[in-house]
């Protein structure tokens, strides 16, 4: 148990289909994180949160929405997928103010499989 | 470009000793950070070193050298539960997080 809980933990959903990711930390940081993971490659930066403003889009297709409604919930929602974006979603958080040292926590993915 | 180098896969056996190292390439550099990753669940870290040298915590150390770009995560005491992927991510000048693939590390009794 890390503190940062993802749900689902598993999605297949088709390439017409909207669906959201939603990630929940209780840890009181400030900062929340989404991350791509796909098989054998670095984990892939999506979107930055700080204090509720998005403060980072790493070039991330439209078919991907982030909302984060408070410092402890993160949504990412999706519609219109491709088959390419299926992977391991991760939700992370830390203190905003430990800008070099502070460690991230990580919730246990959401698996999305696009059909 | 900004570059983390880690070997995909390593085999060791229960009790041995392994090393597993990283080396990166950054545009300035903040620190390098270690998670270790089970199969299905969270990254959780392991260690972060910003100073040159080695740094032990229990059967795990991590060394940097920041002149040579190079850090190593040492595992000592192989336990099966240490099957895992190990994960090594550089901080740049913008403090962010480079990562490299991971290393899977398999454990053999």
């Amino acid at each position: 148990e890390t503190g940062v809980t993802q749900t689902p933990r598993h999605l297949v959903m088709g390439m017409t289909n909207k669906k959201s990711l939603k990630c929940e930390q209780h840890l009181g940081h400030n900062a929340m994180y989404w991350y791509k993971q796909s098989a054998k490659k670095p984990l892939e930066l999506m979107f930055v949160y700080n204090f509720k403003e998005q403060t980072e889009n790493n070039s991330v297709p439209s078919r991907f929405s982030p909302e984060c409604p408070n410092s402890s919930h993160l949504f990412l929602h999706l519609h219109t997928l491709q088959p390419e974006d299926s992977a391991l979603y991760l939700c992370a958080s830390r203190q905003a103010s430990e800008a070099n040292t502070g460690e991230l926590f990580f919730g246990e993915g959401s698996r999305l499989t696009v059909l | 470009g900004q570059n983390i180098d880690q070997p995909t896969e390593m085999t060791a056996t229960e009790g041995a000793i392994v090393q597993i190292n990283c080396t990166y390439q950054t545009s300035g550099f903040n620190g390098l950070f270690w998670y270790q990753q089970h199969a299905g669940e969270a990254p959780t870290f392991l260690s972060y070193n910003v100073l040159d040298g080695l740094e032990e915590k229990g059967r795990f150390s991590s060394f940097l050298s920041r002149s040579k770009g190079y850090s190593y995560l040492l595992l000592k005491e192989l336990q099966m539960k240490d099957s895992a992927s190990y994960l090594c991510a550089a901080v740049d000048s913008n403090y962010q997080l480079i990562w490299g693939a991971g290393t899977k590390l398999i454990i053999k009794p």
